[in-house]
């Protein structure tokens, strides 16, 4: 199976803020690679698929990169609504496995 | 509008059985790849099943291996998962999720709380 992992596993930001996920994976996954955000209580929402498209409706500020086995999803200006759990998930191969999730909390 | 209704959670005891649905809405569902994904309580999200849309490609995590199904009826627009001799580790919150060509899950329902305890 390939293991993902995200780092940080937690952050703390000011609105405004640039915010940077790493997500790295076991083995080259190429660009199969999609984010997600998730709030207490709500479904997840796709933000990023194949490491660098923005999923439609998704604001600007958020962006991925990266190929292989590097990822990063990057929030220019972090806003309120921004505040949640990010996952990063590979979609090379079965099992579709995610990282263990990214926290970004108030600071 | 695309939606995702899950149905079919609640408490039962370990070893035991339980089957969730997943009503599907506002798209043709009969084209498309569905997962089912869960979240234990306190854990990150966690990838449980997989089912093309024709059925030909079923997929598990080792995890549910064996003692869960997944299934659809494409003339229904219900996606399903029958889940059989039950964990405490089985209790979690389960989602249904569409997949994409991307391989991407691009709509996901609010989710369905399965509780395995005694």
């Amino acid at each position: 199976d390939i293991q993902m992992t995200q780092s940080p596993s937690s952050l703390s930001a000011s609105v405004g803020d640039r915010v940077t996920i790493t997500c790295r994976a076991s083995q080259s996954i190429s660009n199969y690679l999609n984010w997600y955000q998730h709030k207490p209580g709500k479904a997840p929402k796709l933000l990023i698929y194949a490491a660098s498209s923005l999923q439609s409706g998704v604001p600007s500020r958020f962006s991925g990169s990266g190929s292989g086995t590097d990822f990063t999803l990057t929030i220019s200006s972090l806003q309120p609504e921004d505040f949640a759990t990010y996952y990063c998930q590979q979609s090379y191969s079965t099992p579709r496995t995610f990282g263990q999730g990214t926290k970004v909390e108030i600071k | 509008e695309v939606q995702l209704v899950e149905s079919g959670g609640g408490l039962v005891n370990p070893g035991g059985s339980l089957r969730l649905s997943c009503a599907a809405s506002g798209f043709t569902f009969s084209s498309y790849s569905m997962n089912w994904v869960r979240q234990a309580p306190g854990k990150g999200l966690e990838w449980v099943s997989s089912i093309s849309s024709s059925t030909t490609y079923i997929y598990y995590a080792d995890s549910v291996k064996g003692r869960f199904t997944i299934s659809r009826d494409n003339a229904k627009n219900s996606l399903y998962l029958q889940m059989n001799s039950l964990r405490a580790e089985d209790t979690a919150v389960y989602y249904c999720a569409r997949e994409t060509s991307s391989l991407s899950f691009d709509y996901w329902g609010q989710g369905t709380l399965v509780t395995v305890s005694s």
